[in-house]
């Protein structure tokens, strides 16, 4: 079985610092592993994705996430926080060989940046 | 500029009533998810779809909840009699064929009064 867990629900940085958002997965399948984001009242929008490629990926906005199989983690960073990244971010796995295409959520980590 | 569209964006409705939401893939894509947003739970998967076939449902509550795609462009999620207990966000997305990416439409939230 797959699941995904988030580390800290609320994360605050300044503006200009470091944002790092934790992800852990567990899945028995090599898995394929998504960062969304959501502004309020919106969708959710792809940021970047690791379907077995390149383990660090590059993604919109300035983000990026490294895909580490010994850690199975696949958290999400940006050197520098801008006010306009503040929203929700989920991380998301998919059993990569099974075709399913089904996606496994994790609770999501509200961002805050401060001024 | 493909997106996935949504009707309608808000709802409120009276328990007891039917309500329909509709979704309306990208063109040429042959995955339809819907998905229910809460406070409480998070991002739950309800039903999705390919080629217009149910793959699983497991997810919706079967006694209230329907889902179909009458055809490629139209998928619609009902809920027969509504109670309280669904207001939430419902999320429609899709993707295409050999895809893992799933677009997400803008949703529809619902208030059940």
């Amino acid at each position: 079985a797959q699941s995904v867990t988030q580390l800290g629900s609320h994360v605050s940085v300044s503006e200009g610092a470091l944002v790092l958002l934790r992800c852990n997965y567990s899945s028995s399948v090599p898995p394929y592993l998504f960062w969304y984001v959501q502004y309020p009242n919106q969708g959710l929008q792809l940021l970047l994705k690791y379907t077995s490629a390149a383990t660090l990926v590059k993604g919109i906005n300035g983000f990026e996430a490294e895909f580490k199989k010994s850690e199975t983690s696949f958290h999400l960073t940006k050197p520098s926080a801008h006010m306009s990244d503040a929203a929700e971010y989920f991380c998301a796995v998919s059993e990569g060989t099974s075709g399913t295409y089904k996606y496994i959520f994790g609770t999501g980590t509200r961002l805050k940046v401060l001024a | 500029d493909a997106r996935v569209t949504q009707t309608p964006r808000h709802k409120v409705t009276e328990m007891g009533q039917e309500v329909t939401m509709r979704c309306q893939p990208i063109l040429g894509h042959n995955t339809v998810f819907w998905y229910r947003q809460t406070m409480m739970q998070g991002l739950e998967l309800l039903a999705y779809f390919r080629n217009r076939a149910p793959l699983d449902d497991s997810g919706m509550p079967k006694d209230r909840f329907s889902a179909e795609m009458p055809d490629a462009t139209l998928a619609t999620l009902k809920i027969q009699p509504s109670e309280p207990r669904d207001s939430a966000v419902y999320f429609c997305a899709s993707g295409g064929h050999d895809s893992y990416e799933q677009y997400f439409g803008p949703g529809t939230r619902l208030t059940v009064t």
